[in-house]
């Protein structure tokens, strides 16, 4: 069974920096493409960043370029994202997914349980 | 990047009932679309690609259509399930983009 489970949420000051993890069982990581999309509280789905299986092909939301990095570590099934600089508007579920390459772009399936993000002081 | 406009934002409709679901692309995605649903305290799950296609695990009740700029989610005979957060998807056009949720409620 495909699971993806994602600790490593927290409470942060603005201007710090946190590290997520996803932890992947049930298929073969390194085949498949990864991503990490947020939601904000009220708000919609919103893609974050994406990595292939290899890890070398990698792109970010303009939001968060220069901030977060994405990373995998196949060997151990996982999946990273180090957030940096982190603002109030980071604050947002964090889910990381299963990216489903199409001709054009993709879909997300399947999705872990999300963790919550929150930046305050 | 594309937007996508959701409507209506929540929906209450009786069991065994038919719900239309409407996306709207603030430009043309060809058929580059995808519904997501999130159940309550659930994660989200892909029902539809290809803003047609759907996903072999999913009851045939759920029906996707439209291109370019008009998407639609139909869900005929609505079971106690069905009663969701249902997320449409653009990747035609980078970032992919998702809309704000449509929540269907029992009525």
């Amino acid at each position: 069974q495909v699971q993806l489970v994602e600790p490593g949420g927290g409470l942060v000051k603005p201007g710090g920096s946190l590290r997520l993890s996803c932890a992947a069982s049930g298929f073969s990581f390194s085949d498949y493409y990864m991503s990490w999309i947020r939601q904000a509280p009220g708000k919609g789905l919103e893609w974050v960043s994406y990595i292939s299986g290899s890890g070398g092909s990698i792109d970010y939301a303009d939001s968060v370029k220069g901030r977060f990095s994405i990373s995998r570590d196949n060997a151990k099934n996982s999946l990273y994202l180090q957030m940096n600089s982190l603002r109030a508007e980071d604050t947002a579920v964090y889910y990381c997914a299963t990216y489903v390459p199409a001709a054009v772009g993709g879909w997300f399936d399947p999705w872990g349980r999300g963790t919550l993000v929150t930046v305050s002081s | 990047e594309v937007v996508m406009t959701q409507s209506p934002a929540t929906l209450s409709v009786s069991p065994g009932e038919r719900a239309t679901l409407s996306c709207r692309a603030s430009q043309g995605v060809s058929r580059n679309v995808a519904w997501y649903q999130q159940r309550p305290g659930q994660v989200p799950r892909v029902l539809i690609y290809g803003a047609s296609t759907r996903v072999s695990s999913i009851p045939a009740r759920f029906s996707g259509s439209g291109s370019g700029t008009e998407f639609t989610l139909t869900i005929n005979n609505l079971q106690s399930e069905d009663f969701a957060v249902y997320h449409c998807q653009q990747y035609d056009d980078w970032p992919q983009t998702f809309g704000q949720g449509t929540k269907v409620e029992i009525k």
